[in-house]
């Protein structure tokens, strides 16, 4: 079955504990994103990758990092996370960046205390 | 860049009633406009799309309409179903681009 995996779908952790979100994709799809929803702001663009090694910022990159090592897995890592991370986390992954369809994974709910 | 407003931000309708959600985008660049449902607990989900070359889009119950001129595409959904009851999401972009950037969604609740 095709999808898009995030790990873990819930997490609570305290302000400046490092932390990774990872995402895997069996489509060997080459673009990959990461995106951050808020409730009245929709979904933004935190980073994406264009392909292995390939990674550039969306709109709100502000303390976050990434990683395209593999093509299947693009994590994204929260150095030293903050409240204002608290927030609804959505991997998406498309066959390529000008493909249509973007699958998107189940969602991470992060909770920074 | 892009900005995208999407309107309402909830919606409630009963159940075989038509729903109609409208979004506007500001860049005449943008070709491509997705429309997608989420459902509780889960990721968006591509629903219809629609590129800059056409003027409708139908698939059943769902279809979806775009202004070039004026700048906006609308989603409407006929015959709504419980089921249909999600957020849902426009979204504008550019074929080949980086990018899409969404609207801030729309609350649909199908009521009995």
């Amino acid at each position: 079955e095709a999808q898009v995996t995030q790990n873990p779908r819930y997490l609570i952790t305290v302000t400046g504990k490092k932390l990774t979100v990872t995402c895997s994709q069996n489509m060997n799809h080459e673009y990959m994103s990461w995106y951050r929803q808020d409730p009245g702001l929709g979904l933004r663009q935190i980073y994406y990758s264009m392909n292995v090694e390939v990674t550039d910022k969306g709109d709100v990159p502000e303390g976050y990092k990434v990683s395209r090592k593999e093509k299947r897995n693009f994590p994204l890592i929260l150095e030293s996370p903050s409240p204002n991370q608290t927030s609804l986390y959505f991997c998406a992954s498309s066959l390529s960046r000008g493909s249509t369809e973007a699958f998107f994974g189940q969602g991470t709910r992060l909770t920074v205390v | 860049g892009e900005n995208v407003e999407q309107h309402p931000s909830t919606l409630s309708v009963q159940e075989g009633d038509s729903a109609v959600i409208k979004c506007t985008y500001s860049d005449s660049a943008s070709n491509y406009f997705p429309w997608y449902k989420q459902e509780l607990g889960k990721g968006p989900q591509l629903i219809i799309d629609i590129r800059s070359n056409v003027g409708e889009k139908k698939d059943q119950r769902i279809a979806v309409t775009l202004n070039k001129t004026a700048k906006h595409f609308s989603l409407h959904i006929t015959e709504t179903q419980p089921e249909d009851s999600a957020v849902y999401f426009c979204a504008g972009g550019k074929s080949g681009a980086s990018k899409l950037t969404f609207g801030t969604g729309t609350r649909l609740q199908v009521t009995l």
